[in-house]
């Protein structure tokens, strides 16, 4: 069974930083680009990175470009979110996904809240 | 950036009838839509990709089609586990999602 277990979410102060992390099982984790999405309170969903299943390639959406870093560890099957200077419109809840043929988010992690706030 | 308007924002139908969402992409994205369910509290799960192709383990009652700058979503037979919030996304160009619609029973 694929699973998607997202940890290290919390409050954090404006200007701060704080790391997502998230375990891999039940599937070959260094074959799958994967990526975080976010989702507000009560608002829609947000696309926010992607790392190829090598991590020789990143993408992120234009508002975190430059504050935030993804990144992976094959050998130990987990993707990370570095975030740094966060802002109160970063406050979601950030989740883990895994690509499918390199186009929609086939699993997806529980979700880790994020609150920005002083 | 390819802009995702979805419509309706939120849709009361009965059990038993057929229910239809709508996405409109700014640019052709040539059939890179998937459509995902999301239950309150939970994350979002895949029923449809490639605009039309139903992900594994979704039942036949759900479809998707359109092409080009439109797409949509058909819920056959609306069941009372269908009630939840609707996403579109388009994949064709990095990705960016519709708004959602809020599907409640009538």
């Amino acid at each position: 069974e694929v699973q998607l277990v997202e940890s290290g979410g919390g409050l954090v102060q404006p200007g701060r930083s704080m790391k997502l992390s998230c375990a891999a099982s039940g599937f070959t984790f260094n074959n799958y680009d994967m990526a975080w999405v976010c989702q507000a309170p009560k608002k829609g969903l947000e696309w926010v990175a992607t790392i190829s299943y090598d991590g020789s390639s990143t993408y992120y959406r234009d508002s975190v470009k430059g504050r935030f870093t993804i990144s992976r560890d094959n050998a130990k099957s987990t993707l990370y979110l570095q975030m740094d200077s966060l802002r109160s419109e970063d406050t979601a809840t950030y989740y883990c996904a895994r690509h499918y043929y390199d186009g929609p988010f086939g699993a997806w992690g529980q979700g880790a809240s994020v609150t920005v706030s002083s | 950036d390819i802009q995702m308007t979805q419509s309706p924002a939120s849709l009361s139908a009965s059990l038993g009838e057929t229910v239809t969402i709508e996405c409109r992409a700014s640019e052709d994205i040539y059939n890179g839509l998937a459509w995902y369910q999301q239950k309150p509290g939970k994350s979002p799960q895949l029923l449809i990709y490639n605009a039309n192709s139903l992900h594994t383990g979704v039942p036949s009652r759900f479809s998707g089609s359109g092409s080009g700058t439109q797409y949509s979503l058909k819920i056959n037979s609306l069941q009372s586990e269908d009630v939840a919030s609707y996403f579109c996304q388009q994949y064709y160009n990095y990705n960016t999602f519709g708004a959602g619609t809020k599907l409640e029973l009538k």
